[in-house]
């Protein structure tokens, strides 16, 4: 299995465009979790599904975070307008039982 | 909603030497601790977990330990190698794929050849 895929690995972009994050997580797995990583904050969880339906949503920061699980293989997570804060890497990680398995990670610059 | 503590924040020893991290927890319904290790550019990757119904466990030059009670955990490594280097988090959760894991805050740990 080629484990959890993320793409892009990098994104820059300029304040108040729309950036969207693509997940796909590994075959077979019925939950699905959006990390947030930063130097200051840590580690945090934005949102995560089981079996493709939102189960807790309470850490998404603001109304401009969105996600969406619309099959078993693959999440978007989105943010409009971004904002400069919003500079971080950004993590997919997919479980069956209690193991999660992170991606890659998405390192987001906004200028 | 549980909360996760984790010390030190950094933590340097020298090759060969053993590291200790500890973390606390605050929800006593929580029952399965996982230890994550995330090298430079990765993301976090499991290297062990414990369950609440099990005091010590042991894989190799890792261990964990839990007290319940105190809602303690720790992570033990022993003959530290410079591979050992990386930042280490500790998780606490109610232990099903349905709920979610809260992390500790991170050490970083160095291993100094």
């Amino acid at each position: 299995d080629a484990g959890v895929i993320q793409s892009p690995r990098h994104e820059v972009t300029e304040m108040g465009q729309e950036v969207t994050l693509r997940c796909k997580p590994i075959s077979g797995h019925n939950s699905l979790f959006w990390y947030r990583q930063t130097m200051m904050r840590g580690l945090e969880l934005l949102i995560y599904f089981n079996n493709n339906v939102p189960i807790d949503d309470s850490g998404m920061p603001e109304d401009r975070f969105s996600a969406k699980m619309p099959n078993a293989s693959f999440s978007t997570l989105k943010i409009q307008p971004s904002e400069p804060r919003d500079s971080a890497v950004y993590f997919c990680a997919s479980s069956l039982k209690s193991e999660q398995f992170f991606g890659p990670g998405t390192r987001l610059t906004v200028l | 909603g549980e909360n996760v503590e984790q010390h030190p924040s950094t933590l340097s020893v020298q090759e060969g030497d053993s590291a200790v991290i500890k973390c606390t927890y605050s929800d006593s319904a929580s029952n399965y601790f996982p230890w994550y290790k995330q090298e430079l550019g990765k993301g976090p990757q499991l290297i062990i977990d414990i369950r609440s119904n099990v005091g010590e466990k042991k894989d190799q030059r890792i261990a964990v330990t839990l007290n319940k009670t105190a809602k303690h955990f720790s992570l033990h490594i022993t003959e530290t190698q410079p591979e050992d280097s990386a930042v280490y988090f500790c998780a606490a959760s109610r232990g099903t794929s349905y709920d979610k894991v809260i992390f500790g805050p991170g050490t970083s740990l160095s291993v100094i050849p």
